[in-house]
């Protein structure tokens, strides 16, 4: 089974100030993303990679940074954190987009802004 | 992009019967449908997909049905069991980029 593990597994942070989640996955997948779940809107990518050193960015970008130093590590940043990103955020990754498209999931961030 | 619709948002059914629940789409180009199972306190799973070259698709108590004309697609669980009580997700993936639009998700509760 495929590894993604992401830390914390939750965070209490304070408004304005800067989180860190990371994602780090022993997979040899090309491609990562990070999703946001919030109650009635199901997962929503907020950005994604599908090399080292390059990030793209997806449905829901505002707010948030991302950075992939290397294949196995993507980390997303809110430089300035905000109530409405009271959520919990999951890290993915995948083989490619051609050869198979199933997304490899870690057990998600509880973040928690007050 | 891509718009996915998902109903309905909560499903109660008793055990032993059957659970269906339904998604639609925006983009005909879109080609792939999975779906993910979500229990509670866990990450989602893929537990079954389609592809847009196949109605039907059917494994260990899951169908799932593809209308591409009408732009839908269906998960069927067959003899629902307590353990199928969890979030289901439906999605689907347009353009050329490998990138998974979700639907909003369906809470599955199977009665005793």
């Amino acid at each position: 089974e495929a590894a993604v593990t992401q830390s914390p597994r939750s965070k209490v942070a304070v408004t304005g100030g800067k989180v860190t989640l990371s994602c780090h996955q022993t997979n040899n997948h090309d491609y990562m993303y990070w999703y946001r779940q919030d109650t009635g809107h199901g997962l929503r990518l907020i950005h994604y990679s599908y090399v080292a050193d390059s990030t793209e960015k997806g449905d829901i970008p505002d707010g948030y940074k991302a950075s992939r130093p290397s294949q196995e590590n993507f980390s997303l940043i809110l430089e300035l954190a905000s109530l409405s990103q009271t959520a919990v955020y999951f890290c993915a990754s995948s083989p490619g987009q051609f050869s198979n498209e199933r997304l490899f999931f870690g057990h998600g961030t509880k973040l928690s802004v007050l | 992009g891509e718009q996915v619709e998902q109903l309905p948002s909560i499903l109660r059914v008793q055990e032993g019967s059957s659970a269906s629940i339904n998604c639609t789409y925006e983009n005909s180009a879109s080609n792939y449908f999975p779906w993910y199972k979500q229990e509670p306190g866990e990450n989602p799973k893929l537990i079954i997909d389609i592809r847009s070259n196949m109605e039907r698709k059917q494994t260990q108590g899951l169908i799932v049905l593809l209308d591409k004309k009408a732009k839908r697609f269906s998960l069927h669980i067959t003899d629902t069991q307590p353990g199928d009580s969890a979030m289901y997700f439906c999605a689907a993936l347009s353009g050329s980029f490998n990138k998974l639009t979700f639907g909003a998700g369906t809470r599955l509760a199977v009665c005793p």
